[in-house]
């Protein structure tokens, strides 16, 4: 059974940072990778998206790293701002349309 | 954004009473998914579609039937409320089977008294 862990759970940083957002993964047998967003009260926002081959993409301040042997995703925000402060999932598809596993997440509030 | 569109978003309702909840999409995606958000569980599957009146059991389906007549439209209903299903409700669609991207509804938040 596919498990998703996020750490930390929660973390806060001063505007400006450069942060790193973890997700583990412990079956290397997967589709793809995907990070969201969700603010309060929201739904998820998609944010990235890693196919198996692939070993990072990037969108705008945002760059996700894939490595499948090791079982982790990264997620980097360069230049952090308020306006990022959400929590942040990872999900990770390794079968068809119903084994899609999320992430618990990781609250991120940036500090102005 | 995705064009999916889910209602009501807010409701409250007593236990034992039958709730329908609807995710209207525009995006003319196969595939549509239901899903519950619930502090210390995460998202969890509860049913999905793959088509036109094809639709299958996630990890949580007890308690709850779907039904996809149209490719925009996927409801879920509660037969009979309970508590345990006070939660956020996600619908999220997807253009292709496993690999596609999901895209997700601003969610339901159903209250059962």
């Amino acid at each position: 059974k596919q498990e998703v862990t996020q750490i930390p759970a929660a973390l806060s940083v001063p505007e400006g940072e450069n942060l790193v957002l973890n997700c583990s993964f412990t079956d290397s047998a997967i589709y793809n990778l995907q990070w969201f967003r969700q603010d309060p009260g929201k739904g998820l926002t998609s944010l990235l998206l890693i196919q198996s081959s692939q070993r990072e993409q990037t969108s705008g301040r945002l760059n996700a790293s894939l490595d499948k042997s090791s079982g982790r995703s990264t997620l980097y925000i360069a230049a952090s701002q308020p306006g990022d402060s959400a929590t942040y999932l990872c999900a990770v598809i390794s079968g068809g349309y119903q084994k899609v596993t999320f992430g618990t997440g990781t609250k991120l509030q940036v500090i102005p | 954004d995705a064009g999916i569109t889910q209602s009501p978003r807010h409701k409250v309702t007593e236990t034992g009473t039958p709730v329908t909840l609807r995710c209207h999409q525009t995006e003319n995606h196969r595939y549509m998914y239901w899903y519950r958000q619930d502090p210390g569980h995460g998202l969890r599957l509860i049913h999905y579609s793959y088509g036109v009146k094809d639709t299958d059991k996630g990890e949580v389906s007890d308690g709850y039937s779907v039904s996809r007549s149209k490719t925009e439209d996927f409801l879920l209903t509660l037969e009979s409320a309970t508590s345990s299903q006070t939660s956020v409700y996600f619908c999220a669609i997807s253009e292709s089977n496993g690999p596609g991207e999901l895209f997700f509804g601003e969610g339901s938040r159903l209250t059962v008294l």
